[in-house]
């Protein structure tokens, strides 16, 4: 089993709409995840931080389900500048090296 | 405030040539440094990190290398490239404090480097 697993996507939705993403991870020891954000030959942007208890920012909303292993993104009222690749990303404790990148799930919001 | 350069942007270079990127961080400290790939397509794979000067640790076996010269440089390196190297290259910076005391360890990536081997 690969250590993280995105929904694959291509997630095709108009203007307005609600999508959400999710991913799995393996790892029980994963200390702190995250959503970053590329845009289309750019480098990965950080979006935000998952809390335990779940937090917003905005239209986005990040949820963290410890128990079932799995991350999700939540974008309500998409918008055409929502258009991008969502990584997931995993951090485990203790060492330097450990963030974990999903292979990413692309948004296209259509007009 | 802290930025990341990194260079070449865009290169195209003949299997067998050598092949050097660099990246710099400013306004920060003994940063960790990253060099990752993308391949198109696909995901982040982490090659190299080095959490000190003259300290580099490979991840993957492969025809490149990376050198820290100086605090807040990084290098990536191959004496001579493969067709398979072909990839988006992409350096990163995290503080090394954070990393070590709150956990969180968030990565601020360069404009990277898009490399071509024909």
């Amino acid at each position: 089993r690969k250590e993280v697993e995105q929904d694959p996507g291509p997630f095709n939705v108009p203007e307005g709409a609600t999508v959400a993403f999710n991913c799995t991870y393996s790892n029980s020891a994963s200390q702190s995840f995250f959503w970053y954000r590329q845009d289309c030959r750019k480098e990965p942007k950080l979006l935000m931080s998952v809390y335990s208890s779940g937090n917003e920012d905005g239209r986005f909303t990040a949820q963290l389900n410890r128990a079932s292993q799995y991350i999700s993104l939540l974008i309500r009222d998409s918008k055409l500048s929502d258009s991008a690749t969502y990584l997931c990303v995993w951090r485990s404790s203790g060492s330097a090296r450990q963030l974990t990148f999903g292979s990413g799930t692309q948004l296209t919001v259509l007009p | 405030s802290q930025t990341i350069h990194q260079w070449p942007a865009t290169l195209v270079q003949p299997v067998g040539s050598p092949l050097s990127l660099e990246c710099t961080v400013e306004g920060t400290s003994n940063p960790n440094l990253y060099w990752y790939r993308q391949a198109a397509g696909r995901g982040l794979q982490l090659l190299f990190y080095s959490v000190g000067i003259g300290q580099i640790s490979s991840e993957v076996p492969q025809n490149l290398s990376a050198s820290r010269p100086q605090d807040r440089q990084f290098i990536l390196s191959s004496k001579k490239l493969l067709l398979s190297d072909s990839g988006f290259y992409l350096c990163a910076w995290s503080d090394s404090v954070l990393a070590v005391r709150s956990g969180a360890n968030v990565l601020t990536f360069g404009a990277g480097s898009r490399l071509t081997v024909l």
